[in-house]
């Protein structure tokens, strides 16, 4: 169980246009989501938090016009990467939490690698 | 907000001798810390977690100690195996409501043969 998967799992696309990944929890309703990344051979960054129904919160540093997070249901949550630059480009990663787990645990989905031209 | 340190950045032991990583932060607030193993190119995986109301836990080869007051945790793998060889990373939840985690920047253990 606490399965959580991720669309697509790698996209190249061209500079300035908008790339939109999607993270579901398979099993388990997900009260809230979080969206990393990580750059290569670095560690994962936190970038937003989410939770369903309400809009996300973002940290410090990442700018919510560029990263549009929505999370419309439990098993839902998409970011979209608005007008992409190749300092973009990374592994963008999300994690869930469900209602009734261990309160701390999250899961992680299995990546997407983002690459702009 | 949270910043948690790792150490060290590269570990390289003998297969079967035993292997530490240790980790800092600085937010008192945090009470959830967690070890991943990541592979290339793939999801973290966790390998254990430890909350701020214990000071050891064990799982088999594995275990992470937490010293509260010093606000640092080590994990600890025994007789290690060239399975183990990936980087690890060390996090913590900094306390807030949410739980999103500050990880630590990852150490790569090499198990030599």
């Amino acid at each position: 169980g606490a399965v959580v998967s991720q669309h697509p799992s790698w996209v190249i696309c061209k500079s300035g246009t908008s790339v939109k990944i999607e993270c579901r929890s398979l099993d388990f309703q997900a009260t809230t989501m979080f969206w990393y990344r990580q750059f290569p051979k670095q560690s994962l960054m936190l970038m937003a938090t989410s939770n369903e129904g309400s809009k996300a919160t973002y940290e410090q540093g990442v700018e919510k016009d560029k990263f549009l997070i929505n999370h419309a249901s439990l098993t839902l949550s998409t970011l979209t990467v608005t007008s992409a630059h190749p300092e973009d480009s990374s592994f963008y990663i999300c994690s869930a939490r469900g209602r009734g787990m261990s309160y701390n645990e999250q899961f992680f989905g299995p990546g997407t690698r983002l690459t702009v031209l | 907000g949270e910043n948690v340190e790792q150490h060290p950045s590269t570990l390289s032991v003998q297969e079967g001798d035993s292997a530490v990583i240790k980790c800092t932060y600085s937010d008192s607030a945090s009470n959830y810390f967690p070890w991943y193993k990541q592979e290339l190119g793939k999801r973290p995986q966790l390998i254990i977690d430890i909350r701020s109301n214990v000071g050891e836990k064990k799982d088999q080869r594995i275990a992470v100690t937490l010293n509260k007051t010093a606000k640092h945790f080590s994990l600890h793998i025994t007789e290690t195996q060239p399975e183990d060889s990936a980087v690890y990373f060390c996090a913590a939840n900094g306390g807030r409501g949410a739980d999103g985690l500050t990880f630590g920047k990852g150490t790569h253990l090499i198990i030599q043969p």
